[in-house]
């Protein structure tokens, strides 16, 4: 069982440079969010999706894009990374909107120098 | 805005009790509980729905009052296995958006 799958799950990025953040899942799941997380600030979402063309903007959307042209897929691009995106990102689906469990992938640990 | 999770840190020995509490500034659909080991994605633990509903583990418990706007996660006899950070996500009780906001985290150490 896949689930969740992100990619990749290390990355070194100079300040600058613009990456893309990989994000599928397996499991036909209507709803996808993108979190990243740093010491003490707990899980912030950035961005998530309802639904295949629907996105909107979590907490902390600064600085990221999504798209969801599939059902399967969500990636995650920076478009030019600072120094302040170092941090450790999680990708979440789910079936359903409000109320049903929301499943991670392992994560990616990116280091922005 | 972010849940209030409280107390932000536990030392625990084995077999003891721990509550964990969260709290919200808004109206609540639902309270999700996760528990993060270090290095690894959160893993799910329990929901509790507005209207009592609960889905999630038989050894961990929970409670939600809805008009406080409050959860808090009962962990009883920890066991080592415990420790890691717990995570409190709400979600709101208008639009059906599936936006799932942590709060800080509680870490939890359990020792022998």
């Amino acid at each position: 069982n896949a689930g969740v799958t992100q990619t990749p799950k290390f990355q070194v990025l100079k300040t600058g440079q613009s990456m893309t953040l990989q994000c599928a899942q397996d499991m036909n799941h209507e709803y996808m969010s993108w979190y990243r997380q740093d010491p003490g600030m707990g899980l912030r979402l950035i961005h998530y999706s309802v639904g295949a063309g629907i996105t909107d903007q979590g907490e902390v959307p600064n600085g990221y894009n999504v798209s969801r042209s599939t059902t399967e897929d969500f990636p995650l691009r920076l478009l030019s990374a600072a120094p302040s995106q170092t941090s450790v990102y999680f990708c979440a689906s789910s079936s359903g909107t409000n109320g049903y469990t929301i499943y991670f992938g392992e994560g990616s640990w990116l280091t922005v120098v | 805005q972010q849940p209030v999770q409280s107390p932000q840190a536990v030392i625990l020995r084995e077999g003891e009790d721990a509550v964990i509490n969260c709290s919200s500034s808004k109206a609540l659909y639902s309270v999700h509980w996760y528990r993060q080991k270090h290095g690894e994605a959160p893993v799910f633990l329990m929901i509790l729905l507005k209207g009592g509903e609960q889905k999630g583990h038989e050894k961990i418990s929970a409670s939600f009052n809805e008009k406080k706007q409050q959860s808090s996660l009962y962990l009883t006899a920890s066991q080592l296995s415990y420790s890691g950070t717990y995570f409190c996500g709400i979600q709101g009780i208008s639009g059906n958006t599936g936006k799932l906001i942590f709060g800080q985290g509680t870490t939890l150490q359990v020792k022998p």
